[in-house]
């Protein structure tokens, strides 16, 4: 049980064009999911938290105008990032948190390259 | 502010070593503290979790020790294998509501 998934896997997308990648809960339901930025070699930083059903709260220096986050049932978070640049190149993990344990599940991650 | 530390950066042992990793928190008041492992390009695979209330979790060749008040937990592989090579995280969250904040890893080597 506990299994989060992410999709896509992976994506390339041209420079200006925005791709949205999901994050979902298959066998439980969760209040709060977060999404997680990790660059090559360095360890995952914490970008936004959603809850279902309300506005995202976004960690200093995330721009939420750029990375969209929409957690609009207790199973599904998107993460949206507009106008894509290459810097937004990145491996980007969610996580959800249960509503029984609490711990925090991870999916398997979405490499981003923006060519 | 939490933030989390780990020692050494990378480690390269020869196989059937023993090895210890290191984690270090500034701010005691933790719920949990949680040993991943990550290969490279993937997601994470978590190991052990600690709850605040214990001082130690064990998993087939993993130990994960917690000291609360020392701000410490360390994670020791016995008989290390070459398919134990990957990136190992620490991360502590500070409430069943909050945030997991991930130390920078450590990046295993076993060289068969």
């Amino acid at each position: 049980g506990a299994v989060v998934s992410q999709h896509p896997s992976w994506v390339i997308c041209k420079s200006g064009t925005s791709v949205k990648i999901e994050c979902r809960s298959l066998d439980f339901q969760a209040t709060t999911m977060f999404w997680y930025r990790q660059f090559p070699k360095q360890s995952l930083m914490l970008m936004a938290t959603s809850n279902e059903g309300s506005k995202a709260t976004y960690e200093q220096g995330v721009e939420k105008d750029k990375f969209l986050i929409n957690h609009a049932s207790l199973t599904l978070s998107t993460l949206t990032v507009t106008s894509a640049h290459p810097e937004d190149s990145s491996f980007y993990i969610c996580s959800a948190r249960g509503t029984i344990s609490y711990e925090q599940y991870f999916g398997p991650g979405t490499r981003l390259t923006v060519t | 502010k939490q933030e989390v530390t780990q020692i050494p950066a990378a480690l390269s042992v020869p196989e059937g070593e023993n090895l210890v990793l290191n984690c270090s928190f500034t701010d005691s008041a933790i719920y949990n503290l949680q040993w991943f492992r990550q290969d490279p390009g993937k997601g994470l695979t978590s190991l052990l979790l600690i709850q605040s209330s214990q001082r130690e979790q064990t998993s087939g060749r993993l130990n994960a020790s917690l000291d609360k008040s020392s701000g410490r937990s360390t994670l020791y592989i016995a008989a290390s294998q070459p398919g134990d090579s990957a990136t190992y995280l620490c991360a502590v969250i500070r409430t069943s509501y909050d945030k997991v904040i991930f130390g920078p890893g450590t990046s295993l080597s076993v060289i068969p």
